[in-house]
């Protein structure tokens, strides 16, 4: 069964810092994509960044980054230079042949 | 292009009544998802339609619970005797094909009182 896990129900960060988010997933697939998608309050869910699992390189978007290691089914969310309107629940999700799933996850709380 | 839609926004109902939610994606997305998420919590997977069909209805949480879709457009939700633990929110998806970037609906708030 494909799995995602979330193991950082919260985290905070001080603004203009950098934090991480960490996101580990389990599939039998070859060929699949990795999504990260912001929650903020206002509930609507919003995609943040995607990586294709058959590239090498790390996907890139303004602000926020990935560390993908294919072999340790690794896929964490990076934020540099974090904003207040960065709070938000993050969840990272993965797919293949089949729908999403996502992770429990991650409340980014932004502090002033 | 307009995105999904769902309506009603919010729902408040009586334990017991029935309720109908519904989801227009986007136009030419062949693939449409149900999603239940109580308070502070995460997405709770109920059905996808590829098409028309619902291949899989495991996640329908009981036999309350039921969808439909027609015409690869719009989507209805409905559920049948509602209890107060049904309470949450439900959204919706869509995507071009099943395993892509999903687009996502406002939600719909329903409160079972």
């Amino acid at each position: 069964a494909q799995t995602v896990t979330q193991s950082q129900p919260e985290m905070s960060v001080q603004e203009a810092e950098t934090v991480t988010l960490s996101c580990t997933y389990d599939t039998s697939e070859s060929d699949y994509y990795l999504f990260w998608y912001k929650q903020p309050p206002s509930r609507q869910m919003i995609l943040v960044i995607r990586q294709e699992a058959y590239k090498q390189q790390n996907a890139t978007e303004n602000r926020f980054s990935v560390n993908f290691q294919k072999a340790a089914k690794s896929f964490s969310l990076k934020i540099s230079d974090s904003q207040l309107g960065d709070a938000a629940m993050y969840f990272c999700s993965h797919s293949g042949n089949t729908p999403l799933v996502f992770g429990k996850g991650t409340r980014l709380s932004v502090i002033a | 292009g307009a995105g999904v839609s769902q309506s009603p926004s919010n729902k408040v109902t009586e334990k017991g009544k029935d309720v109908e939610l519904r989801c227009d994606p986007i136009s030419g997305h062949t693939a449409l998802y149900w999603y239940r998420q109580r308070l502070g919590q995460g997405l709770e997977f109920l059905i996808y339609f590829q098409g028309n069909s619902a291949p899989d209805k495991s996640g329908l949480p009981s036999d309350r619970f039921s969808a439909e879709r027609t015409g690869e457009s719009v989507s209805t939700l409905t559920i049948q005797r509602t209890q107060q633990e049904d309470s949450a929110v439900y959204l919706c998806a869509s995507s071009l094909a099943v395993g892509g970037e999903q687009f996502f609906g406002p939600g719909t708030r329903l409160t079972v009182l």
